[in-house]
């Protein structure tokens, strides 16, 4: 079964400035792995994806991350944070056969942005 | 609008009681993913629906059940509610092929039980 570990339960950063959010995988299969974000009191918004290719994955917002099979990463990193980027952060991972898949969740990254 | 389509968006109800939460999935998907989320035990994986069929069973309680329809609109009923079972409940949806793509969540149904 695969897994996701996301290394950091909050991360507080000043604005402008750059950012990673951390995330490792375990899985003895090729996998699909994501990026999702959550605001305050809302559901959760797909930021960005890998699926195969290129490593360097770009997503909405700025943001990109970059698949690291060696590592078995899979880090979110935004060059210059606004305010606005303050919220929840989420890894996910998808083995996925056929119809039958499910996303599996990292605990989450708390994204605080302060000027 | 995400297209996904939860309702109610907040239930308050007391404990020992039974509820139903509604999921209308985006046009076009055919499976329907019910996950919960809260404090202690973060996004958690309940069940997945394809096209009326379970197609993968996770975390659930057996106080808990959900059912797909013909029109693709899915039903989590749980029952017999406990103080623990007040959390966030998303339904997320897909299409065939959309596991290489992600879901698209709803806005969540927040569960209090008092």
């Amino acid at each position: 079964a695969q897994s996701v570990t996301q290394l950091d339960s909050q991360v507080p950063v000043f604005e402008e400035a750059p950012v990673e959010l951390r995330c490792n995988y375990s899985s003895s299969v090729s996998v699909y792995l994501f990026w999702y974000v959550q605001y305050p009191n809302q559901g959760l918004q797909l930021l960005l994806k890998y699926l195969s290719g290129s490593t360097l994955v770009k997503g909405i917002n700025g943001f990109e991350a970059e698949f690291n099979k060696s590592q078995t990463s899979f880090h979110l990193r935004k060059p210059s944070v606004h305010i606005s980027d303050t919220a929840e952060y989420f890894c996910a991972v998808t083995r996925g056969s056929g119809t039958a898949s499910k996303l599996t969740f990292g605990t989450g990254t708390r994204l605080q942005v302060t000027l | 609008d995400s297209g996904v389509t939860q309702t109610p968006k907040h239930l308050i109800t007391a404990t020992g009681q039974r509820v139903t939460l509604r999921c209308s999935p985006r046009s076009g998907d055919l499976s329907v993913y019910w996950y919960q989320q809260s404090l202690d035990q973060g996004l958690q994986f309940l069940i997945q629906y394809y096209n009326g069929e379970e197609r993968a069973k996770g975390n659930i309680l057996e106080r808990f059940s959900a059912q797909q329809f013909p029109d693709l609109h899915s039903e989590l009923n749980l029952s017999s509610l406990e103080l623990g079972d007040s959390a966030l409940y998303f339904c997320a949806s897909s299409a065939l092929s959309g596991l290489r793509y992600g879901y698209t969540f709803g806005s969540g149904t927040r569960l209090t039980v008092v």
